[in-house]
């Protein structure tokens, strides 16, 4: 899981809630990504930042707010506004030059809605 | 539009043989595809890119890939198969177009199951 960390791992939310998720990252990339996983859909694009205080929309931006205030940082935040969002997100980072351009994923966190 | 697809949501194969698990692309320019495997409940780990140069691209784990232009497939392959490869593996190509110099585009997921 390299350089990224993802806190909680587990985390549970009643309806109605907001919730914030944690990425960190020490391998001083540009490039920061939170992706959603469900079981046989691949990963889909929530979010992604390419520098500091700039983020785009990925392909399911509805219901999700995110924050780039810091290189190193870049946390997801589930709103109520999110209809089904139980699954488990992936965060991830890469530079955004030269060669090493693969992106580099944390452990994930378990979202589940009771 | 870039797409990327795994024609197989699951591939079976014994322990000692060799595997292989597909992946086809449709990008406008020269692709840039990688392979990465995540163990449950785990983050994904990569393998593999290819960006340039040999078509036969070696990876992580004793995973090879072959990049074939004129059939638009980057099929993994690995000769001989563990068990602790039992995985779910993802293709991906980079996404020209999305803003992010790295935006990746995933396939849905192969999982492969080695049996002992």
């Amino acid at each position: 899981d390299g350089g990224i960390t993802q806190s909680p791992k587990y985390l549970f939310r009643k309806e109605g809630q907001n919730v914030t998720l944690s990425c960190e990252q020490n391998l001083n990339h540009d490039a920061m990504y939170w992706y959603r996983q469900d079981p046989g859909q691949g990963l889909r694009l929530i979010y992604y930042s390419q520098i500091v205080n700039d983020f785009q929309k990925g392909d399911i931006a509805e219901g999700y707010s995110v924050s780039r205030e810091k290189k190193e940082s870049f946390p997801l935040t589930v709103t109520s506004a999110q209809k089904n969002p139980t699954a488990f997100y992936l965060c991830a980072s890469s530079a955004t030059s030269g060669s090493r351009n693969e992106q580099f994923f944390g452990p994930g966190t378990r979202l589940t809605v009771l | 539009a870039q797409s990327v697809a795994q024609p197989e949501d699951q591939v079976n194969v014994a322990e000692g043989n060799p595997l292989t698990v597909k992946c086809t692309y449709s990008v406008s320019g020269n692709p840039y595809l990688f392979w990465y495997v995540q163990y449950p409940n785990r983050g994904l780990q990569f393998l593999l890119k290819y960006i340039t140069g040999d078509n036969l691209v070696k990876g992580s784990y004793g995973f090879e890939a072959e990049f074939n232009k004129s059939q638009t497939s980057f099929h993994l392959k690995k000769p001989s198969a563990l068990v602790s490869d039992s995985a779910l593996y993802f293709c991906a190509v980079r996404d020209y177009y999305g803003g992010a110099t790295n935006k990746l585009i995933f396939g849905t997921g192969t999982l492969l199951a080695v049996q002992p």
